[in-house]
C-alpha cells in the first residue's frame, strides 16, 4: 500500500460530460502529480502541485484542470469528454518538489468514455 | 531535452533465467534514476533508485540496476526470474528544471515462461 488514495476506481461516462477525480496523497507529502496512462501514449505527465500551488504543467489539455486544496488532497477535473480521454489516471505524491524523492503512486482511476 | 528509452516493449524469459531490462537516458545534467513496476490493475511501485554514490543499486524482490554514466544506461537485472515477476517495468529519470521533472520510459512488459 503506497498510502496514496484515489477515488473512484472506475468511472464510466458519456462524451461531452464532466468528471472529477480525487486524490489523497501520502501523509506528510506536500507534492501531488497527475499522470495519464493510455495504451498508445504510455505514461504522460499532466500537472504537478506543491502545497496548493501549481508547479509544473505537462501535456494537459485545456479541457482538463486540477487543484490542490488546503488539506493537500487534489482533484483533476475533465470536461467535454471525448472517446480519446479514456485512460487510466494516476495520482502520485512526494514529500516536496526540490529533493528528488521517488514518487508514490495510487492505484489509479480507470475512465471509460462511451 | 531529457528522455528515457526502454529497448523492447515486450521481453520473455524462462522461469529461473536471467532478467535484463534495458534503459538508456538522455540528460544534460546528472540525473536521478528510478525503476518502477506495475502489476495489473495497480499503480506503479518503486523498485529501486539511484541518486548519488554507489553505481550498483539493489532494490526489492531481488532486482538490481547499475548506473553507467559513460553508456548513459541504467539497466535492470535479476539473476533468476520468478513467475511473480511478470509485470510491466518503467524506467524513469528525474532532472531539475525549475522543479524536478519525472520522465518515464514507455515501459517493458515482462513475461515469465514456466
Amino acid at each position: 500500500d503506497s498510502g496514496v488514495t484515489q477515488t473512484p476506481k472506475h468511472l464510466i461516462t458519456a462524451t461531452g460530460q464532466r468528471v472529477t477525480l480525487r486524490c489523497s496523497p501520502r501523509s506528510g507529502d506536500l507534492s501531488v502529480y497527475w499522470y495519464q496512462q493510455s495504451l498508445d501514449q504510455g505514461l504522460q505527465f499532466l500537472i504537478q502541485y506543491y502545497n496548493g500551488e501549481e508547479r509544473a504543467k505537462g501535456n494537459i489539455l485545456e479541457r482538463f484542470s486540477a487543484q490542490q486544496f488546503p488539506d493537500l488532497h487534489s482533484e483533476l477535473n475533465l470536461s467535454s469528454l471525448e472517446l480519446g480521454d479514456s485512460a487510466l489516471y494516476f495520482c502520485a505524491s512526494s514529500p516536496a518538489w526540490g529533493n528528488n524523492s521517488p514518487l508514490h503512486f495510487g492505484n489509479g482511476t480507470r475512465l471509460t468514455v462511451t | 531535452a531529457q528522455s528515457v528509452t526502454q529497448l523492447g516493449s515486450h521481453v520473455s524469459v524462462s522461469e529461473g533465467a536471467l532478467v535484463l531490462l534495458r534503459c538508456n537516458y538522455s540528460s544534460s545534467v546528472p540525473p536521478y534514476l528510478f525503476w518502477y513496476v506495475q502489476y495489473p490493475n495497480q499503480g506503479l511501485q518503486l523498485l529501486l533508485k539511484y541518486t548519488t554514490g554507489a553505481t550498483l543499486v539493489k532494490g526489492i524482490n531481488g532486482f538490481e540496476a547499475e548506473f553507467k554514466k559513460s553508456e548513459t544506461s541504467f539497466h535492470l537485472t535479476k539473476p533468476s526470474a520468478h513467475m511473480s515477476d511478470a509485470a510491466e517495468y518503467f524506467c524513469a529519470v528525474s532532472v531539475w528544471g525549475g522543479t524536478y521533472k519525472y520522465i518515464f520510459g514507455t515501459g517493458t512488459r515482462l513475461k515469465v515462461l514456466a
